[in-house]
């Protein structure tokens, strides 16, 4: 089964700061990974996916994120924050379904919170 | 229009009540999905819809029924829930021609409250 692993819960920084948001993912096949933003009682966005191709992906809102397949990793990165970026952060695997559609496993998250 | 739409945006209900909540995409996706969040949680997969099927069901317990009426329309029915489904339902859709392109677009989400 394919899973995908944030390591912080939570991720404080100043504003203009650089941040970087971990995730590591576990999977024996090809692999469709993706980030997902959520502010308070609101859904899901798509920040950014990786799919083939180019390693270095690059997404809304100034994020981008690298895939590294020898790490495991996909590790999200934004150069300058900014207090709206506040919000949790979503890291998921895809895995195409026999019967039709895809089953998104998503990481436990990480709150980045963003400070004055 | 690259938009799913949830109504109601909340839900108050009683154990012995039953509900219904509607998801809505205009985009031509053939798959339809319904997820469940509890707070401070990631979504979790309950049902996935590909062309009207039933293509997934993660061992949800009957008291949720879902309906696919149409390729733009998902349902899913509440009866007998207990308090502990009190939670974010998600509904989510993506094309499904072409599993290279699979992003799942999201709705905003119900928010249910079981009394």
């Amino acid at each position: 089964a394919q899973s995908v692993t944030q390591l912080d819960s939570q991720v404080p920084v100043f504003e203009e700061a650089p941040v970087e948001l971990r995730c590591n993912y576990s999977s024996s096949v090809s692999v469709y990974l993706f980030w997902y933003v959520q502010y308070p009682n609101q859904g899901l966005q798509l920040l950014l996916k990786y799919l083939s191709g180019s390693t270095l992906v690059k997404g809304i809102n100034g994020f981008e994120a690298e895939f590294n397949k020898s790490q495991t990793s996909f590790h999200l990165r934004k150069p300058s924050v900014h207090i709206s970026d506040t919000a949790e952060y979503f890291c998921a695997v895809s895995e195409v379904l026999t019967g039709g559609g895809n089953k998104l496993t998503f990481g436990t998250g990480t709150q980045l919170k963003v400070e004055l | 229009d690259t938009e799913v739409t949830q109504t109601p945006k909340h839900l108050v209900m009683g154990m012995t009540n039953k509900k219904s909540l509607k998801c809505e995409q205009h985009m031509g996706h053939r798959a339809m999905y319904w997820y469940k969040q509890k707070a401070k949680k990631p979504p979790e997969l309950m049902f996935v819809y590909s062309y009207e099927k039933l293509s997934i069901n993660e061992s949800v317990p009957s008291r949720f029924s879902p309906e696919c009426p149409n390729s733009s329309l998902l349902n899913l029915h509440l009866h007998a829930l207990q308090p502990e489904d009190s939670a974010l339902y998600l509904c989510a859709s993506s094309q499904d021609w072409d599993r290279n392109y699979n992003e799942q677009f999201f709705g905003p989400g119900t928010r249910l409250t079981v009394l």
